[in-house]
């Protein structure tokens, strides 16, 4: 069974912070993603990694910014969060071949 | 500028009943038209997909209606029930682009018991 984990389901950080979002998926993908989710604006690709060390900016990069040292694990950094970063992050992967992605539960991020 | 259309934003369909959700997409290079299905604290999960070579797709209750003279495609869900009630999205992804997808904006399905 595919399996993308994140590393919480909520999380309560202040202005300023920077802030870690892990995300780990066990199928041996090459590619991962990141995306946040908010009402009424649908899924926006923030990063995406197509192998180790690689990656690629997507439609809202600004204050982002993302680590991929080992193939099964994918890091969003918010590095001074702001209120405006309040949010669903969700993460995928995928087989470079498919266009499937499989997704994680994701991580419910709020800025105060 | 947005490339997948999708509408309505929102849908109420009785219990039994067809819920309709519609897609329209403007690049003609796009190959491959997922539907993702969303339940309230998950991620979303491929419920079914269809590539411009076929018309139709039908997987149980779920079929996709492909048209691609118009670049529209749409999901049906037949004979409707409570636990269809989650966020669809369409999408729409291109070989020549990393195969990433281009999402519409979801519809929230409530179907009522």
């Amino acid at each position: 069974d595919v399996k993308v984990t994140q590393s919480s389901r909520y999380l309560v950080k202040r202005t300023g912070e920077k802030v870690f979002l892990e995300c780990v998926q066990d199928m041996d993908h090459e590619n991962m993603f990141w995306y946040r989710q908010d009402p009424g604006l649908g899924l926006r690709l923030i990063y995406f990694s197509y192998d180790v060390k690689m990656k690629e900016k997507g439609d809202i990069p600004e204050g982002y910014s993302v680590s991929r040292e080992k193939k099964e694990r994918f890091s969003l950094i918010l590095e001074s969060a702001s209120t405006n970063q309040t949010s669903m992050y969700l993460c995928a992967s995928r087989s470079s071949l498919s266009y499937e992605q499989y997704f994680g539960p994701g991580t419910r991020l709020t800025v105060t | 500028q947005q490339q997948v259309k999708q509408s309505p934003q929102s849908l109420i369909v009785q219990k039994g009943g067809i819920s309709i959700i519609n897609c329209a997409y403007e690049n003609t290079a796009f190959d491959y038209f997922p539907w993702y299905q969303q339940f309230p604290g998950k991620g979303p999960a491929l419920l079914i997909a269809i590539r411009p070579d076929v018309s139709e797709k039908k997987e149980g209750r779920f079929t996709i209606s492909f048209n691609k003279s118009a670049k529209q495609f749409s999901l049906h869900i037949m004979d409707s029930q409570p636990g269809d009630s989650a966020t669809y999205f369409c999408a729409a992804g291109n070989a020549g682009n990393n195969r990433k997808l281009i999402w519409g904006l979801g519809t929230s399905l409530a179907v009522n018991p």
